[in-house]
């Protein structure tokens, strides 16, 4: 079936470090990508998106590419900061029935 | 952007009492709502689909009896929790989608059942 895998958390980094979390993915279809963040506390945002292939997705220093070759939407930054430090999310949609099929999440801790 | 307001966002019960969890999608009709909910350290677990006048879609597992989702207008959803008990105790999340917008999540609720 269709599945999300992440790589595993907590990914603990010093603040300006180059960020990457591993985001693979298993569908039947042509699926949209997504990342999703989780502040502590707080609900899911959006972070960004990808809808075909070799897409690439940004936002507040994030990016991601879809990756068809290699079923792959890994998540990037160049220089972490303090504030980054959340659950992130990878998920995808096939359209179908509009679920969206989530990775486990990926707790990221970023220190001074 | 798109709003999704969830209410409240926290809340303790006495066990066998019931909660009701309120979804509103503030600026945009939502055709589609979703309810997950999320244990902690854990990724979210799809509970039910909704669709506005129709029945909700429930997951393998989830009792429909126990979470009830009222779908009655395009901007509202309302997933009641009927006689919770401590294992119940978990962070609802809904969201709600639109052709316009995506999805769209509300803040989650943490239900502590006591």
């Amino acid at each position: 079936g269709d599945s999300v895998t992440q790589m595993e958390g907590p990914v603990t980094l010093s603040e300006e470090a180059f960020l990457t979390i591993n985001c693979t993915y298993t569908a039947t279809g042509y699926p949209s990508l997504f990342w999703y963040v989780q502040y502590p506390g707080e609900g899911l945002q959006l972070l960004l998106k990808a809808t075909k292939a070799d897409d690439k997705g940004s936002n507040k220093g994030f990016e991601a590419t879809y990756r068809k070759e290699t079923t792959s939407f890994h998540l990037e930054k160049g220089s972490v900061q303090v504030s980054d430090s959340a659950v992130y999310f990878c998920a995808l949609n096939l359209g179908s029935n509009y679920q969206l099929i989530w990775g486990a999440g990926t707790k990221l801790i970023i220190k001074p | 952007g798109a709003v999704v307001s969830q209410h409240p966002s926290w809340v303790i019960c006495k066990s066998g009492t019931s909660v009701k969890i309120e979804c509103r999608s503030l600026d945009f009709q939502a055709t589609t709502m979703f309810w997950y909910r999320q244990f902690p350290k854990q990724s979210l677990m799809l509970m039910a689909t909704s669709n506005e006048g129709s029945k909700a879609t429930y997951e393998q597992g989830v009792e429909k009896d126990k979470f009830l989702i009222n779908h009655a207008s395009l901007t509202l959803s309302t997933l009641t929790v009927t006689s919770a008990h401590p294992e119940d105790s978990s962070f609802y999340i809904c969201s709600a989608r639109s052709d316009l917008d995506g999805y769209t999540f509300g803040s989650g609720t943490r239900l502590t059942v006591v």
